[in-house]
């Protein structure tokens, strides 16, 4: 089992409101991402960060934001939701190097209303 | 930027039976790794295979990697209907620090 945690695991939010969605690791890894899924389909990376004050946008855009302050802390978040937001968030993390496998945090469905 | 490709997008198998996915990737890679999701779960990694390797064991899971065709190839030997779930490959380029790029995904689905 993964030492990787989200929160919140389900999100239903109005359109237009800030939401920060919560990625923790207790691995000591540098390296953090976030990844965007809808339902059945592939997985796009629209953050990642390869240790503290380092962040870089992925290969999808995306409007949202991240930060990492904290090795061990990577939160995401939306200024305005938009229905268009609407899908799975998974955050992962990995040691630095091209060997290292990523784990997966359970995910964070959010759907914006 | 879409990297890997699996082949077959559904799989549909009895329990005892053997899984076949495949996986098509387009650039040079450091390592090919296969990764299966759960629905609604987050990914969990199965088996890292390096450029230099043509195949690797884990319990019921072989792996192959062919880089002259740029494919890999899960095979799950002996289903259950627990290895229901989606499969999916991730490349990894030879530079460091590069993320993994994640293909579409194989829906396994084994019934007993």
């Amino acid at each position: 089992e993964a030492d990787i945690y989200q929160t919140p695991r389900y999100l239903v939010i109005g359109t237009g409101k800030k939401i920060t969605l919560e990625c923790s690791q207790t691995m000591g890894h540098d390296k953090m991402y976030w990844y965007q899924q809808d339902p059945g389909m592939e997985l796009h990376l629209i953050h990642y960060s390869y240790g503290v004050n380092s962040t870089e946008k992925g290969d999808l855009s995306s409007e949202s934001t991240v930060s990492r302050i904290r090795t061990e802390h990577f939160p995401l978040t939306l200024e305005s939701a938009r229905p268009s937001h609407t899908s799975q968030y998974l955050c992962a993390s990995s040691e630095y190097g091209r060997d290292y496998e990523q784990y997966f945090g359970p995910g964070t469905r959010l759907t914006v209303t | 930027s879409q990297q890997g490709e699996e082949d077959p997008q559904a799989l549909s198998i009895q329990e005892g039976e053997n899984a076949t996915m495949n996986c098509s990737y387009k650039t040079s890679i450091n390592n090919l790794q296969w990764y299966r999701q759960n629905s609604g779960r987050g990914l969990v990694h199965l088996i890292l295979i390096r450029s230099n390797e043509r195949e690797k064991h884990s319990g019921r899971l072989r792996v192959t990697l062919d880089t002259s065709k740029k494919s890999s190839s899960l095979l799950i030997t002996a289903s259950r209907a627990a290895d229901t779930a989606s499969y999916f490959c991730a490349t990894a380029a030879n530079q460091a620090g590069t993320a993994l790029i994640f293909g579409k995904g194989t829906t396994l689905s084994v019934s007993s």
